[in-house]
């Protein structure tokens, strides 16, 4: 079935640095997507979601880009801190879909002090 | 404080045991949902409910049950026939709106371990 990916599995930054995580999809008919943040030994938590009617969304300190050309998703954390060391995942709702989520593998992110 | 609760979180089972996991929310959520998550893996989904005594299975179905009697709690069963059943289950509820449908709240999970 389709699937959702990461282009890499660890992403190590230096904290203050900006960070940016990167998805690839493959079905064009999604047109709802989320990131999520895992810690260890928790479940994952909502960040910030995109419909396939825009191009960008800016939360706090984060910013979800959609280029649907391509079909490449990204997460952006400006000013990243020790705090945002997790896996972030992707995910996408197929178009008419009943709400299931179809989540890609996952990136880590290390915060380096 | 609203929210979704997974117990217990970890359970062991010997070979050829059924167990179940619970998972209650107070978020008042239509949709419920139960997600298998191996190290270093994503997420896959074995059953999900978007309304009560109704509910459908997953990707991975096979080897798991679960039942939907009321809008708060969605249990998931283990049962024998799930040959690898090791791992991290994480329990799910949205709201089920089209606004808010990718918008999940996840319980803090439950941790499988074959004994």
């Amino acid at each position: 079935g389709e699937s959702v990916g990461l282009h890499l599995p660890t992403l190590s930054v230096q904290e203050g640095d900006n960070s940016i995580i990167n998805c690839a999809y493959s079905n064009s008919a999604s047109d709802y997507f989320i990131w999520y943040k895992q810690e260890s030994g928790k479940g994952p938590q909502f960040i910030i979601d995109i419909r396939s009617n825009m191009d960008k969304r800016q939360g706090q300190r984060v910013t979800v880009l959609l280029n649907k050309t391509v079909k490449h998703l990204s997460l952006q954390i400006a000013a990243t801190q020790p705090g945002d060391s997790a896996v972030y995942f992707c995910a996408e709702i197929f178009s008419g879909n009943t709400g299931k989520l179809i989540f890609g593998q996952g990136t880590t992110l290390q915060v380096k002090p | 404080d609203g929210g979704i609760t997974q117990s217990p979180k970890y359970l062991f089972r010997k070979e050829g045991q059924n167990v179940t996991l619970s998972c209650e929310q107070n978020l008042n959520h239509d949709a419920m949902y139960w997600y298998r998550q191996d190290p270093g893996q994503g997420l896959r989904l074995i059953y999900y409910s978007q309304i009560v005594n109704d509910f459908q299975k997953g990707d991975i179905a096979e080897g798991y049950s679960v039942s939907r009697e009321k809008k708060e709690s969605f249990p998931l069963t283990v049962t024998s026939a799930q040959k690898n059943p090791t791992a991290f289950y994480l329990c799910a509820s949205t709201p089920d709106r089209s606004g808010d449908r990718g918008r999940y709240t996840f319980g803090s999970g439950t941790r499988l371990t074959v004994v």
